[in-house]
Parts: structure tokens; sequence; C-alpha cells
């Protein structure tokens, strides 16, 4: 089955980036969505379809895909980002499903 | 504005089963498919399987084959996840996601607030 690889913690300071990955063959041929999950929370959208926002989310997000790596580029980042950033891709392999990388949490010092 | 609305926690023993609801309140859920999402304690999310409300049919990941369960009631906007022969390791967050679409294939653009089942004897 197929497998996307996140690094397990990102940190930034206030108003830096936050750069988290998500890895996987040839993910580029894929659509990548994230989401964002805040502690005791249910998870939300961030960014669809590789680089699309929902309406809501700030343009401080934004996302890319390409070879075997997807991005998730936070920038300015503020107090209440703090949270794990999961990415996801639906496998055309033999069991078609949806696929969840192993999330990244991210700390905002 | 449309929510999805679970119902409330559960404790079971292993090898019973649990079934949860999920109603969409304030919308429909035609023109949309339902996913089923757990997320074990400290642990990721994991895809359950999807559901069609308008025609029934659902496809589920090859892990839960043969325990899960997944039905809905268009009348009421409401889709069920029911679980049967329970391990420990089933003790998870449950979450209903909506398609953005009418296929399961579609990306997830709403979440239920999830609910604890916890499996214990």
């Amino acid at each position: 089955s197929y497998v996307l690889t996140q690094p397990p913690s990102v940190s930034a300071a206030p108003g830096r980036t936050a750069t988290i990955t998500c890895e996987g063959h040839n993910i580029g041929d894929k659509s990548v969505h994230w989401y964002q999950q805040k502690a005791g929370q249910a998870p939300t959208l961030v960014i669809y379809l590789d680089t699309d926002r929902p309406s809501g989310i700030p343009e401080r997000f934004s996302g890319s895909n390409s070879g075997n790596t997807a991005t998730l580029t936070i920038t300015s980042v503020e107090a209440g980002d703090e949270a794990a950033y999961y990415c996801q891709v639906w496998d055309t392999s033999d069991h078609p499903g949806w696929v969840f990388g192993g999330g990244t949490k991210v700390t905002v010092l | 504005q449309v929510q999805l609305v679970q119902s409330g926690a559960e404790v079971r023993k292993p090898g019973s089963s649990v079934k949860v609801s999920c109603k969409a309140s304030g919308g429909t859920f035609r023109g949309y498919a339902i996913s089923w999402v757990r997320q074990a304690p400290g642990q990721g999310l994991e895809w359950m399987g999807g559901i069609i409300p308008v025609f029934g049919t659902s496809n589920n990941a090859q892990k839960f084959q043969g325990r899960i369960t997944l039905t809905a009631e268009v009348s009421t906007s409401t889709a069920y996840m029911e679980l049967s022969s329970l391990r420990s390791d089933d003790t998870a967050v449950y979450y209903c996601a909506r398609n953005q679409g009418s296929n399961w294939v579609y990306y997830f653009d709403l979440w239920g607030q999830g609910t604890l089942v916890t499996v214990s004897s």
C-alpha cells in the first residue's frame, strides 16, 4: 500500500516560516490535501488539490507538490497555528482508499 | 451552516459491537459522500471507509473488511458506522467527514466533532 512520510515535528518562531513535507513515491502525480488538527479538536481542511485554500484559510498557508514531495508552507507563523498537520492522498493501488501521513506537530516557539 | 453532529461517547466490552451516528444538521447529504476516520490515542488519522448515502453504496478499507458496516438514512441526513468484534486496539476517536463531492474519492471539507469509543473489559 502507498506510504506517506512526514517529519514528526517542526518548530518555528512567531513571524517565521514553517515548512512541512510529505514524501511519497511519485506523489506529484497525485492530488494532495492537508488538514490541521488542534489539540482536542477535529481536523479541518487547510489546503486541497495541492495548492487551493478553502474560504477562511489565510493566505499564509500554501501548498506545492512535485516529484516525490508535497509541501505545506506556513509563512508569518502565529501562535494559533500550533497544531498537528496531516497530508492525505487517494491511493489507487490494489486496495483503493485514503492514505494519511503520520502527521507533523508544529510548535510555535 | 451545515454541521456534522455525532453521537456521544461509548464504552464497550471486547467482542461486542458499537454503532456511531453522524447527522447533518442544517443541511442534507444529497450530493455528498460520507467517510469515517478514526484516531487512536496519541496517533494519526486512519480512513475506515465511505458511503454514498443516496445510493447506499460503500467502500471499506481492507483492514476493516468483515467488521465494518456503513449505512445512511437520506430522509434524516444521518449516517451510521457499526464496528463489530471490538478489540482493545479499537479504542479511538471516530470521526465522520463529508467528502466534497458525490463519491468517497473527494477530499473532506467538513468533519464531525468525533466520538470516543473505549473498548475495555
